[in-house]
């Protein structure tokens, strides 16, 4: 089955710094790659998400990047604001189900 | 639109007893899944219907948990007995996407709820 990896599990950062999150992923047939936020309590948002046949997406401050040769995608935030904290998941799917990663905790000090 | 609805929020049971989660996913969506979220961790699916068939249940524990589909709309998950690993937060999500058609959607997650075993 196909097998997520993402880091750093934990990231701190002060406001208006940038963020990035990388993730690798094992199985060369997943095709779609969605990134999720979680704040605390609540259930994962989906924020951006990048299919294989585009190299990267822009969302505002927020971008994906996938490089389908190295099997690996980037989240990347900029001009990071307080309330960007939370716990952000890659995921890696394909024809089956998308496989999360184990998560990475972004912190922003004003 | 209104999200996916999940209940209780919360439940503390303690361990060989049984307990049930419901969950309302976004109307018109076909696709429900059910995860597993255990602290710390990503994630991890346990049942996926498509209208109120079953899609894949290759992770989920038979032996103690199982989950149906009424009518292709509404969702349970119970787990009986629950033992202290099964500890977590229980999301129900649900997709535009059809398996069968080979469509990829993200999901909208419901709030979930937190599960402690005593």
């Amino acid at each position: 089955g196909e097998n997520v990896e993402q880091h750093p599990s934990t990231l701190s950062v002060q406001e208006g710094d940038s963020a990035v999150i990388k993730c690798t992923y094992s199985d060369s047939a997943s095709n779609y790659f969605p990134w999720y936020k979680q704040e605390l309590g609540k259930g994962p948002q989906l924020i951006i998400d990048i299919r294989s046949n585009v190299g990267e997406k822009k969302d505002q401050r927020i971008a994906v990047t996938l490089n389908k040769t190295a099997k690996h995608f980037s989240l990347h935030i900029t001009e990071t604001q307080p309330e960007d904290s939370a716990v952000y998941f890659c995921a890696a799917g394909g024809s089956y189900i998308p496989t999360f990663g184990r998560g990475t905790s972004l912190i922003v000090h004003p | 639109e209104a999200g996916v609805a999940q209940s209780p929020r919360y439940k503390i049971i303690e361990k060989r007893q049984s307990v049930a989660f419901w969950c309302n996913p976004i109307s018109g969506h076909a696709t429900l899944y059910w995860y597993q979220q255990i602290l710390g961790q990503g994630p991890k699916l346990l049942i996926q219907f498509q209208n109120n068939g079953v899609v894949d249940d290759s992770q989920l524990p038979k032996d103690r948990f199982s989950a149906e589909r009424l009518k292709g709309v509404d969702s349970t998950l119970k787990i009986q007995p629950a033992k202290l690993e099964d500890s977590a937060v229980y999301l129900c999500a649900s997709s535009l996407g059809r398996r069968d058609r080979g469509q990829n959607y993200g999901y909208t997650f419901g709030s979930g709820t937190r599960l402690t075993v005593v």
